[in-house]
């Protein structure tokens, strides 16, 4: 596509539910990344793949957290038993990997967790 | 480990005034140094971005950034600053292509 596309742009969940995040990167571009920004915060890493793999998830804050991207291309975070801590946007990037540096950004997706 | 440091979480400018937002940096290796944008309830948009080639970089908007190593500073400025430049500017670094780290913002005001 265009550009790097996130669903849901809003969710509201309750305390204690499963919530899915999507990240369509943009066309052939082999590393995706995963960040969190909290409100008044820089946007915190969270999760690095280059192809369908993990390469760093360093970023991930426990063990409810989890990102998969099976073919390489479309990515889901998935966070478990949601915490109101957990309220925040979720951004995802895309790049080629080549060491060109510079990710291009998806508009995020506003988690609210009442 | 990788680390930027923003200095002043808020910076203020008359309309017309010169732009300087602080930017200092820690890598122990080469680094990548980006500047991003975030407008209002908008994404993150790439300013500039030094990739060691000229340590003197041109960005979009009019913005420009210099990489000094002796200084471990890679400063954005803007000669002339205008209502539009409203925003949260995030410094950032990296290694080659691994996890980009950003400073926590600077929210630029603009005086009439």
């Amino acid at each position: 596509g265009a550009g790097v596309s996130q669903t849901p742009s809003n969710k509201v969940t309750e305390k204690g539910k499963y919530v899915e995040l999507r990240c369509d990167p943009i066309s052939g571009h082999t590393a995706l990344y995963w960040y969190r920004q909290s409100l008044g915060q820089g946007p915190e890493f969270l999760i690095y793949f280059q192809g369908t793999g993990a390469a760093d998830d360093s970023g991930l804050p426990n063990d409810r957290f989890f990102a998969v991207r099976p073919e390489g291309s479309v990515s889901t975070l998935k966070i478990q038993r949601t915490e109101r801590g957990d309220s925040a946007v979720y951004l995802c990037a895309s790049s080629l990997g080549q060491g060109l540096g510079g990710y291009t950004f998806g508009s995020g997706t506003r988690l609210t967790v009442v | 480990a990788q680390s930027v440091t923003q200095l002043g979480s808020h910076v203020s400018v008359s309309e017309g005034a010169l732009v300087l937002l602080r930017c200092n940096y820690s890598s122990s290796v080469p680094p990548y140094l980006f500047w991003y944008v975030q407008y209002p309830n908008q994404g993150l948009q790439l300013l500039l971005k030094y990739t060691s080639a000229a340590t003197l970089v041109k960005g979009i908007n009019g913005f420009e950034a210099e990489f000094k190593k002796s200084e471990t500073s890679f400063h954005l400025t803007k000669p002339s600053a205008h209502m539009s430049d409203a925003a949260e500017y995030f410094c950032a670094v990296s290694v080659r292509d691994d996890k980009i780290i950003f400073g926590k913002g600077t929210r630029l005001h603009i005086l009439p």
